[in-house]
């Protein structure tokens, strides 16, 4: 069945540091893709979204691109803040449900 | 513009007992889908609902079950409680548009067993 399998965490960085969140994908056809974050005590936002190979999403300087022949979709960004310390989700979907990971946890520290 | 909106926010009950968890869709959303999430996990596809039917099922037992309603909000029962139970239980909405939907979360119930 689908799967997604994304980098364990939990994954600390220092404030502006560079960040990559790896996530790769296991499904038959090609799923949508999708990033969602996770506050403490909250429930999951869409981050960002890709539909089809080579599409690249984006969103509050968080990027995405959806490579179908690696069938990888890393979360990156260039200089992290202490407000993006969250769980990060990757998730597909191929039939309607969302198949997630296990979640990476990132701190960013002043 | 509301976005999802789940009740109650925690609940609290013994093992053997049942609940009731209620979710009201984003304006313009007709299918709700719920999730499973256990402490330090992803989320798990329960059910989705569409058009007041359960469209796909998750690998959960026959003790959830769900239900739609013609304003597209929805419940979902769980009977006969287990420890293992205890989680957040995410509602999330979503339309259709062409060959994609992107679903949209609430903030979710916090279910603890006892």
């Amino acid at each position: 069945g689908d799967s997604v399998t994304q980098m364990e965490g939990p994954v600390t960085l220092s404030e502006e540091a560079f960040l990559t969140i790896n996530c790769t994908y296991t499904a038959t056809g090609y799923p949508s893709l999708f990033w969602y974050v996770q506050y403490p005590g909250e429930g999951l936002q869409l981050l960002l979204k890709a539909t089809k190979a080579d599409d690249k999403g984006s969103n509050k300087g968080f990027e995405a691109t959806y490579r179908k022949e690696t069938t990888s979709f890393h979360l990156e960004k260039g200089s992290v803040q202490v407000s993006d310390s969250a769980v990060y989700f990757c998730a597909g979907r191929s039939t309607g449900k969302l198949i997630f990971g296990q979640g990476t946890t990132l701190q960013v520290k002043p | 513009d509301a976005g999802v909106t789940q009740s109650p926010t925690h609940l609290i009950k013994t093992r053997g007992q049942q609940v009731t968890l209620r979710c009201s869709p984003k304006s313009g959303h007709d299918t709700v889908s719920w999730y499973q999430q256990a402490l330090g996990q992803g989320p798990q596809f329960i059910f989705q609902y569409y058009e007041e039917e359960e469209r796909q099922r998750g690998n959960f037992p026959d003790r959830f079950s769900g239900h739609q309603f013609p304003n597209y909000s929805s419940e979902l029962n769980v009977n006969a409680l287990l420890l293992g139970d205890s989680a957040l239980y995410l509602c999330a909405s979503s339309r259709v548009e062409g060959h994609t939907d992107t679903q949209y979360f609430g903030p979710g119930t916090r279910l603890t067993v006892l």
